[in-house]
């Protein structure tokens, strides 16, 4: 067990749909990243949080939003759904920057 | 075009080999490299690499980085069937205040007994 939960680990929704993936950091971290892992793309980074503030951005798509609460969980919210949405989103935690970057075990989103 | 390039993207041994994985990458502010294994879900650390810091080595797992070349290698020594999985290479840059790692394609590893 990484110290990093994600849930839920499997999610099977409809194209249109929205859906909330849900990270618990590991205790101490004050970072949150999440990251999409598909076939085709490998490992993308989506978005940092620190703090409860965006600290970083990447190719996040703008149907896909996320925010980091005051005790420090984080939610990434996805909509719109499309069949290219279906992937395996990462959630990592930090205590810094890059020191002890750790991840979840990730859930599994099919876009039927 | 910030890039990381792993090769090979695939590659199968038998136990007690030794196998060297390729890791390069072109990035603006590099600030360290990092090594990841990812067996059936969610990738583990291995090592990060910076430039005080080039070389980690683990038990029969170590890697170099060389920042000239702007690149880096993992080698595993006498492998094992528990060595296969994936391995990914990813690269921190940027300010000091974010985390963001853009990651290669990843090296698929099979060991045969």
């Amino acid at each position: 067990d990484s110290g990093v939960t994600q849930t839920p680990k499997h999610l099977i929704t409809a194209t249109g749909q929205r859906v909330t993936l849900r990270c618990s950091p590991r205790s101490g971290d004050l970072s949150v990243y999440w990251y999409q892992q598909s076939l085709d793309q490998g490992l993308q980074f989506l978005i940092q949080y620190y703090n409860g503030e965006e600290r970083a951005k990447g190719n996040i798509l703008e149907r896909f939003s996320a925010q980091q609460f005051p005790d420090l969980h984080s939610e990434l919210n996805l909509s719109s759904l499309e069949l290219g949405d279906s992937a395996l989103y990462f959630c990592a935690s930090s205590v810094g920057s890059l020191r002890g970057y750790t991840f979840g075990s990730g859930t599994r989103l099919t876009v039927v | 075009e910030d890039k990381v390039v792993q090769s090979p993207l695939s590659l199968v041994v038998h136990e007690g080999d030794t196998v060297t994985l390729n890791c390069s990458y072109e990035v603006t502010n590099f600030r360290s490299l990092l090594w990841y294994k990812q067996e059936k879900k969610a990738p583990t650390f291995l090592f990060m690499l910076t430039s005080s810091g080039i070389e980690k080595k683990s038990g029969r797992l170590s890697s170099i980085l060389d920042k000239k070349e702007l690149s880096s290698i993992l080698n595993i020594t006498a492998t094992q069937t528990g060595d296969s999985a994936i391995y990914l290479c990813a690269v921190g840059h940027g300010s000091s205040n974010t985390g963001k790692l853009i990651f290669g394609q990843g090296t698929t590893l099979q060991v045969k007994p």
